[in-house]
C-alpha cells in the first residue's frame, strides 16, 4: 500500500482563496516532500520538510509536519488559476507517493 | 541542462510484445526510480535503484524488469505486455533516496 495518503481527493476554490490539503503516512520518516503535477506532465518538487521541523514556508506555500500524528499539511495562500494541479506528498521510504489531491482554482 | 529524459514519449504495443522504456539523467544523481500512474491511483513505485549497481522492487514490480546500465541510465522492460500495463510511466532521479526528485515528462503506453 502507498506510504502517503492525501486528503481530500479533490478541492475546488475561488481565485484568491486559500487551499489546504493533508497527508497521512504510516512509518517513521526523516523527511516529507510535496510535489505538484500539472495535467499530463511530470511532477515538480515544491518543498521538503525534515522530521525535526514543524513548519516551513516557501513563497505562498506553508507546510506543517506533526510526526506524533504522522501527518502533514500543505497550505497554498491567495490561490491563482496557475495553481490548478494535483498535489502529492511523498515520504523518504522509497520515495512513495499517495494518490494526490486535485485542486481546481476557479476564476 | 536536460534533466531526466524518457524515451519514447508514446508507444502502442500489442498484447505479448516486449519493449524497453529508456531513462537517462544528466545530474549525476545516485538514485533512480520508475513509477506508473493510472487514473485516480496516484504514482505507484515499480522499481528503484538507490545507487549504481543496485535495484529493488517497489510496490508493483510484477511484469517488469529493470537495468541500471550505469549511473546515468535506468531502463524498464516489459517482457510480455498485457492490457493491464496500459499506463503513463514516469522515471525520476535524486541525489539520494531522501532528497528532492526530478521527473521526466512521462511515457504514455497503450497495450491493445
Amino acid at each position: 500500500s502507498q506510504q502517503g495518503e492525501e486528503d481530500p481527493q479533490a478541492l475546488s476554490i475561488q481565485e484568491g482563496e486559500n487551499a489546504t490539503m493533508n497527508c497521512s503516512y504510516k512509518t517513521s520518516i526523516n523527511n516529507l516532500q510535496w510535489y505538484r503535477q500539472n495535467s499530463g506532465r511530470g511532477l515538480v518538487h515544491l518543498i521538503l520538510i525534515r522530521s525535526n521541523e514543524r513548519e516551513k514556508h516557501s513563497g505562498r506555500l506553508r507546510v506543517t509536519l506533526d510526526t506524533s500524528k504522522k501527518s502533514s499539511s500543505l497550505l497554498i495562500t491567495a490561490s491563482r488559476a496557475a495553481d490548478t494541479a494535483s498535489y502529492f506528498c511523498a515520504t523518504d521510504y522509497k520515495l512513495s507517493f499517495g494518490a494526490g489531491t486535485t485542486v481546481t482554482v476557479r476564476a | 541542462n536536460a534533466g531526466v529524459t524518457q524515451t519514447p514519449k508514446f508507444q502502442v504495443l500489442k498484447t505479448g510484445q516486449s519493449m524497453t522504456l529508456q531513462c537517462a539523467q544528466d545530474m549525476n544523481h545516485n538514485s533512480m526510480y520508475w513509477y506508473r500512474q493510472d487514473p485516480g491511483m496516484g504514482l505507484r513505485l515499480i522499481y528503484y535503484s538507490a545507487s549504481e549497481g543496485t535495484t529493488d522492487k517497489g510496490e508493483v514490480p510484477n511484469g517488469y524488469n529493470v537495468s541500471r546500465l550505469n549511473k546515468r541510465e535506468f531502463s524498464l522492460r516489459l517482457e510480455s505486455a498485457a492490457p493491464s500495463q496500459t499506463s503513463v510511466y514516469f522515471c525520476a532521479s535524486s541525489d539520494r533516496l531522501d532528497t528532492e526528485a526530478f521527473f521526466g515528462q512521462g511515457t504514455r503506453l497503450t497495450v491493445v
